[in-house]
Parts: structure tokens; sequence; C-alpha cells
């Protein structure tokens, strides 16, 4: 089952504008990750925040956590057309012998 | 490529077929995962391996679907009796030290027709 939920599911922008998703989860965490996905391929990890962690940075990427919301958000910016894909908020509950809880994702189209 | 690989890419079967696809984690990983994606959904998790070892299979979807490890490396999954409903992306992933660190391969796209 998913617990996660992604909004927008789609999200069309112009190239060099900011792209914001978010995610919301239903149980506690351990800690949190997105994903992304090119049409048809595998997933390609992007960034991890922990649950004792707000808010992080990878290159153009800002990932925040708010654990009392149960929330999470990522933010491209300047974003460019090979950002074209679909991003995936996946929750880590601990526990030892589990996977990760994938949300339906939302689809990020960006116009050049 | 020292990636996770995943044979066969594509899988095309008749509905009632077997099918056993197979994963090939990054060689040091001693953890394995197998995933499904139907469309317009996020993967969703099946099974763990830790070495040779299956400890979680209760998700499985089935008792159709069954996944082996036998010697703590490359990973197989089948299913068995195919139905339309089984159409999806199975996604294999490796990693040294739990979900959250792992690796994911391109995937085998099965289509039961």
């Amino acid at each position: 089952s998913q617990q996660g939920e992604e909004d927008p599911q789609a999200l069309s922008i112009q190239e060099g504008e900011n792209a914001t998703m978010n995610c919301s989860y239903k149980t506690s965490i351990n800690n949190l990750q997105w994903y992304r996905q090119n049409s048809g391929r595998g997933l390609v990890h992007l960034i991890l925040i922990r649950s004792n962690e707000r808010e992080k940075h990878s290159g153009r990427l800002r990932v925040t956590l708010d654990t009392s919301k149960k929330s999470s958000s990522l933010l491209i910016t300047a974003s460019r057309a090979a950002d074209t894909a679909s991003y995936f908020c996946a929750q880590y509950s601990g526990g030892g012998a589990d996977g990760l809880t994938f949300g339906k994702g939302t689809h990020l189209i960006i116009q050049p | 490529d020292t990636g996770v690989s995943q044979d066969p890419r594509h899988k095309i079967t008749k509905r009632g077929q077997n099918v056993t696809f197979r994963c090939d984690p990054i060689s040091e990983h001693n953890r394995l995962y197998w995933y499904r994606q139907t469309l317009g959904q996020g993967p969703e998790f099946l099974t763990y391996f830790q070495n040779e070892a299956q400890l979680e299979k209760s998700r499985l979807l089935s008792d159709r679907f069954s996944a082996e490890r036998p010697k703590g490396s490359f990973s197989t999954l089948e299913i068995q009796r195919t139905e339309q409903g089984d159409s999806a992306m199975y996604l294999c992933a490796s990693s040294l030290r739990g979900p959250s660190e792992a690796f994911f391969g391109q995937g085998t796209r099965l289509t039961v027709v």
C-alpha cells in the first residue's frame, strides 16, 4: 500500500522557473527521500532528509521536512528541460526488514 | 557498468504463462529489494533479502509470486500463471545498509496479453 501523496500530480512550468512539489505521509518516519524517474526508466536517488532535520540542500535542490505536519517539499530552482521527469517521495519507517513506501509522484514538465 | 542490472528489460507474455526476472545487484551489496510499479503509481515494496535469507515476503502480492537469492548474489522473481493485472514495471534495488540508501535498476517491464 502507498501511504504518501504528492501534490500536485502534474506540474508544467517554463524553463528557468522554480518547481515546488509537496509530499504528505501518514505514519512516523525514520527518514524521507526524493527520487526522480525518467519515462520508463529506473529511479534515481536525489536527496535524503532524516526525521531530525528540517531542511537540506543539494545543488539546485532544496528539501524541507515538517514532521509535525507529516509533510515534505522539494524545490528545484532554475529548472531545465532535463528536469522533466516524475518525482517521488519515499518514506522509511525503520524496522529493519522493510522497504520504502512511495507516493504516487508528481509529473513535472519543463517547457523550453 | 557497476550498477544494478535487470534482465530482461521488457517481457511480453501470454496470460497463464510463467515468467522469471533476474536482478544482479551491485557486487558488494548484501541487501536486495524487489518493487512493483504500475502505470501512474509509485513503486510498491514486494520483498527483501539480506544475503540469501528472504527476511520479508508478506508483501508479495499472491502465492503466484516467489523470489529467490540462492547464493546471496543475483536474485530471481517468478510469477506463475500470469494475469493481465500483473502487467507492470518490476524494479530491483540493492544496498549495503538499508532501503534508504538503495540503488535501483532500470526495471523489467512486463506486459501480459
